[in-house]
């Protein structure tokens, strides 16, 4: 995998549904995996910053995974709620490159 | 944390014209990036913005189209000239702390008629 990519594209729930999508990104030099979510009108707000091998962050409902071996990472929502609704983005770096690669984001929309 | 005020957050602008976008940064920082999304594409860096000398760019995109300017270590402006359909897009400015978390801009969303 040369570049970072993200599934599914967009994603619409049900309020209380549990929820997750998936992030895969150059398992080789990795540095740091990071997800981000948008809303809209706003800056993009960091959730996660990930370094290590099975490392499991949580934050309220969201929680994330990071497997660097084979490259991938899972976010989760547990209950999903409107104010959820965002789109999620994941990016890996910034190492050497000293600046980090996104994927093209996962829509989320919860419908009351 | 940094904080990024981004300014225009969106414009409708003619063809042909060009938009300058700004960005202040609560704090001094050594590296600004610029961002582009295309309608369903990634977040992509245009060029890294850094004070005292000119802007480096990524394949794909030339100072011509896209001029910064670092006037200091605050401040960081970002001008799409001669602008197209193609250039319609939400352009972000960034800043990465202590080389790990990046905080954003509110974003400009541009649309070229």
């Amino acid at each position: 995998i040369l570049n970072v990519e993200q599934s599914p594209q967009s994603l619409h729930v049900q309020e209380g549904d549990s929820t997750n999508f998936t992030c895969s990104f150059p398992s080789s030099n990795f540095y740091a995996l990071h997800w981000y979510r948008w809303e809209t009108a706003k800056s993009p707000e960091a959730l996660f910053v990930m370094t290590l091998n099975g490392d499991e962050k949580k934050k309220g409902r969201i929680s994330a995974t990071l497997n660097t071996k084979e490259g991938y990472s899972y976010l989760y929502i547990k209950g999903s709620q409107p104010e959820d609704s965002a789109t999620y983005l994941c990016a890996s770096g910034p190492g050497s490159a000293r600046q980090l690669t996104f994927g093209s984001g996962t829509q989320l929309t919860v419908l009351p | 944390s940094a904080v990024i005020s981004q300014k225009p957050s969106r414009d409708i602008c003619q063809r042909g014209t060009s938009l300058t976008i700004q960005c202040q940064v609560d704090s001094q920082v050594t590296m600004m990036f610029w961002y582009r999304q295309q309608p369903g594409q990634s977040l992509t860096l245009i060029a890294t913005a850094n004070q005292g000398s000119e802007a480096t760019y990524e394949s794909g995109f030339v100072i011509d189209k896209f001029p910064i300017s670092r006037p200091n270590l605050t401040f960081s402006t970002l001008t799409v000239s001669n602008m197209s359909p193609e250039d319609s897009s939400i352009y972000l400015c960034s800043v990465m702390e202590g080389g790990t978390e990046a905080f954003f801009g509110q974003g400009t969303r541009l649309t070229v008629v």
